[in-house]
Formats: structure tokens, sequence, C-alpha cells
């Protein structure tokens, strides 16, 4: 099954210790992104690959890190969180790297909470 | 600057009766505009796309969306609503660059 899988769905955590959300996707998709989810404010962009070891960032990139050393993967890594990071964030990806005229596929979604 | 607006916090509807979820835009150049579906505890889903042609476009689950360039619009639309319609609706328009800039989403209610 064509899927984007995102682990853990569910975390808790305390500020300042760093974690680390995986995100995968099995249609050998080009583009993969991240972004989160805010009562109010829509889907806000944090980065976004075009293609493996190409990484660029998003709308609201402070505090966050990606890597894309596989095409299949795209970690999103908070070095430090803090309570302003407490969101919903959803991995995506999409077949269209550079000209995006397709769909974007989503995760399930990771619900972080930074005490 | 690129950006979607979706004018409507929350659509209330009655089953069975007509629904629309209104989106209007801003992007150079022509758009490319997408709606989106979010079902609770779950991520989102490609409902439908306008990328040129037709100014109706049909999507999955019996929804539509109208074009309407001179009015910057593509609302969401769907002739009879259904229960498990009720879901959070996203609008997105393509910015030059590629990205989807996406819209703060509308609750649709219908009800029984």
């Amino acid at each position: 099954e064509a899927q984007v899988t995102q682990n853990p769905r569910y975390l808790i955590t305390v500020t300042g210790k760093k974690l680390t959300v995986t995100c995968s996707q099995n249609m050998n998709h080009e583009y993969m992104s991240w972004y989160r989810q805010d009562p109010g404010l829509g889907l806000r962009q944090i980065y976004y690959s075009m293609n493996v070891e190409v990484t660029d960032k998003g709308d609201v990139p402070e505090g966050y890190k990606v890597s894309r050393k596989e095409k299949r993967n795209f970690p999103l890594i908070l070095e430090s969180p803090s309570p302003n990071q407490t969101s919903l964030y959803f991995c995506a990806s999409s077949l269209d790297g550079l000209v995006f005229t397709g769909e974007l596929f989503f995760g399930e979604g990771s619900r972080l909470t930074v005490l | 600057a690129q950006s979607v607006a979706q004018p409507e916090d929350q659509v209330n509807v009655a089953e069975g009766n007509p629904l629309t979820v209104k989106c209007t835009y801003s992007v150079s150049g022509n758009p490319y505009l997408f709606w989106y579906v979010q079902y609770p505890n779950r991520g989102l889903q490609f409902l439908l796309k306008y990328i040129t042609g037709d100014n109706l476009v049909k999507g999955s689950y019996g929804f539509e969306a109208e074009f309407n360039k001179s009015q910057t619009s593509f609302h969401l639309k769907k002739p009879s609503a259904l229960v498990s319609d009720s879901a959070l609706y996203f609008c997105a328009v393509r910015a030059p660059t590629g990205k989807l800039i996406f819209g703060q989403g509308t609750t649709l209610q219908v009800k029984p």
C-alpha cells in the first residue's frame, strides 16, 4: 500500500530534550516536506526537499533541522525543543520535484507536546 | 505575494442539502489550485485540483469545485451533503516557487 509513515504519532517531551520525528514514503517520490498545523493558522511549511541531499527552508524553519540522505526518508529533528513547538506535524511527499502539478500525499500526523 | 483565504471558519449544512466551502486566492501567473480534506485524527487527503481547462473540476467523494478567474475564487461544492462529509477542508494554491500555500481551513459540519 502506498503510504507516508510518520513516527511517533504522539509524543510528550520536555524543553531541551532532543527528538526526531521520522518520515518514510514507499512511492519513490522525489519531493518531501514537513508542515506544522496550528489552530487558526492552517498548515505552514517547515522544510522541504526536492530530491536526495537537497533541502530548503520553508516558512517556519527556526528550531528545526532535516536531512535527506535517502529518497524514502526525511526525518525532522528538534535539537532543543521549546513549548512553542507544541503542534501537530505532518510529513508529505509528491512525485513531482521541480514542476509541481501533482498532489501531496500526507502522513497521519505526529502530535508533539513540549512541556 | 501568494495567498489563500478561506473566509469561513465553519460551515453548517443539513444532510441532503447542497454545500459550498469558499476559497479565494492571490497568485501571480496562472493559478494551480487544490482542495484537501482532513478527517479527525488523520492526515490530509487530496480531493481535487485545477490546473487548466474546464472551470468546473470534479473530484473524489462527489465533490466539485468551480474556478472563477475574474473573482479569483475556487469554491468547493457538493450537490447533496452527507454526515460523513463532516471534516476540515483546506484550499491551497501553488506558488511560482513550486510550494503549496494552504488556507486556514474550514470546518464543515453536516447535521442529520
